[in-house]
């Protein structure tokens, strides 16, 4: 158990929808990271959050957007879905920087029909 | 964004063979690397974080070395065992970017 969680486990939806993943991250971590993987390929960096601020972005869908709140969760917001959106989504935290281990929630695993 | 390659793709041993494989990224302005370790149907799990030239980390039967200045970094396994079966992941770190992983080196070691 890395200590990160993220809610839901699976999330079933239609195309045009909108839906929110949550993610808490370590007790003391301040960056969360948001990362997809789709079948066939590899872990995809989505955007990053360091103690309330975007810090990094990645290969992020104008369709997405992120948060962290105060209390250090973050929420990853898929609206518009596609059937292209169909993937694991993991969020990540680290004490601070991305030269940082990063420790992987669970995961949650997105079906769009 | 980086070019990250890993190989081979994946790998097929005997329980007791020691293997390893590669990572490769481009050498300038580098800042860190990272392993993780991925088994089906978990999350990336952290190995090694390695950031000088040179670096050797080890944990367990497992091993890293790195090389900064040609680009690569080799993940050493000692006598494998089945529980070792797992997608081995690399992700540079360069200049400003973030993490870029590769597509990994998928281990299965047969009992």
């Amino acid at each position: 158990d890395s200590g990160v969680t993220q809610t839901p486990k699976h999330l079933i939806t239609a195309t045009g929808q909108r839906v929110t993943l949550r993610c808490s991250p370590r007790s003391g971590d301040l960056s969360v990271y948001w990362y997809q993987q789709s079948l066939d390929q590899g872990l995809q960096f989505l955007i990053q959050y360091y103690n309330g601020e975007e810090r990094a972005k990645g290969n992020i869908l104008e369709r997405f957007s992120a948060q962290q709140f105060p209390d250090l969760h973050s929420e990853l917001n898929l609206s518009s879905l596609e059937l292209g959106d169909s993937a694991l989504y993991f969020c990540a935290s680290s004490v601070a920087g991305r030269q940082e281990t990063q420790y992987f929630g669970p995961g949650t695993r997105l079906l769009v029909l | 964004i980086l070019n990250v390659e890993q190989s081979p793709q994946s790998l097929h041993v005997q329980e007791g063979d020691s293997t390893n494989f590669t990572c490769s990224f481009p050498s300038s302005n580098f800042y860190a690397l990272h392993w993780y370790r991925w088994e089906t149907a978990k999350s990336p799990e952290a190995l090694f974080v390695m950031t000088l030239n040179g670096d050797e980390k080890k944990k367990g039967r497992i091993s890293a070395t790195l090389n900064t200045k040609e680009g690569y970094s080799y993940l050493y396994i000692k006598g494998s065992q089945p529980e070792d079966s797992a997608t081995y992941l690399c992700a540079p770190l360069s200049g400003n970017t973030p993490l870029v992983f590769g597509k990994g080196t998928r281990l299965s070691v047969i009992a």
